[in-house]
């Protein structure tokens, strides 16, 4: 049972133009978002995230949308830079029975900007 | 946001073997994670490490195949023991530091990438 989704394995953006990404996740008890974004041979680098009572947070070139009715986000990248070419994983936080913290993660999104 | 690094950085290892992989962190931390990501797959949690107490293991994850240490607030180890190729992953390590964050945001060391044969 996959509770956090990204439905597009891979996305190609022009340099210069907006890179959206999107993940949607079934499970109501998520209170916290985040994306992360990875290169090959390293870990996952946090870069932004939104409190479920929110609908928006921006930090630079990145802000991430929460429609929680919809039970989606996304994440938009303006403008796209050759450096954002990476995999870029969203993941929903919940509080487990044991009073600790859990990341659940989605497949990824492959993004390739083209210069 | 703190430094995490991992040893080893890869490895090989025959079926039927253990493997130790260690996680230290420049800093002292409450929470640390341990991750498995299988190839083509997403990340997904194996247990969570804090320091003083058992390691907490999500489903599908037991003690006696990843047993985990964590003797101080900045380093601990997962070992996969008994090995086969179905353990080929790349393993992570995580922290969480709720003091000094103010994201929730959890920090990755770089991975341990297991070949089982």
């Amino acid at each position: 049972d996959q509770q956090v989704k990204q439905n597009s394995p891979s996305l190609s953006v022009q340099e210069g133009r907006i890179s959206i990404l999107n993940c949607d996740y079934t499970n109501s008890m998520f209170d916290y978002f985040l994306w992360y974004k990875k290169y090959p041979a390293e870990g996952p680098t946090f870069l932004i995230s939104i409190s479920s009572i929110k609908d928006k947070n921006e930090d630079g070139r990145f802000t991430v949308f929460l429609n929680k009715s919809a039970k989606h986000l996304s994440l938009h990248i303006v403008p796209s830079q050759p450096g954002d070419s990476a995999v870029y994983f969203c993941a929903a936080r919940e509080e487990t029975n044991f009073g600790n913290e859990k990341l659940t993660f989605g497949t990824g999104t492959r993004l390739t900007i083209i210069p | 946001s703190a430094v995490i690094s991992q040893k080893p950085s890869r490895d090989i290892c025959q079926r039927g073997t253990s493997l130790t992989i260690q996680c230290q962190v420049d800093s002292q931390v409450t929470m640390m994670f341990w991750y498995r990501q299988q190839p083509g797959q997403s990340l997904t949690l194996i247990a969570t490490a804090n320091q003083g107490s058992e390691a907490t293991y999500e489903s599908g994850f037991v003690i006696d195949k990843f047993p985990i240490s964590r003797p101080n607030l900045t380093f601990s180890t997962l070992t996969v023991s008994n090995m086969s190729p179905e353990d080929s992953s790349i393993y992570l390590c995580s922290v969480e530091d709720w003091e000094t964050n103010s994201y929730n945001e959890q920090f990755f060391g770089p991975g341990t990438r297991l070949t089982v044969l």
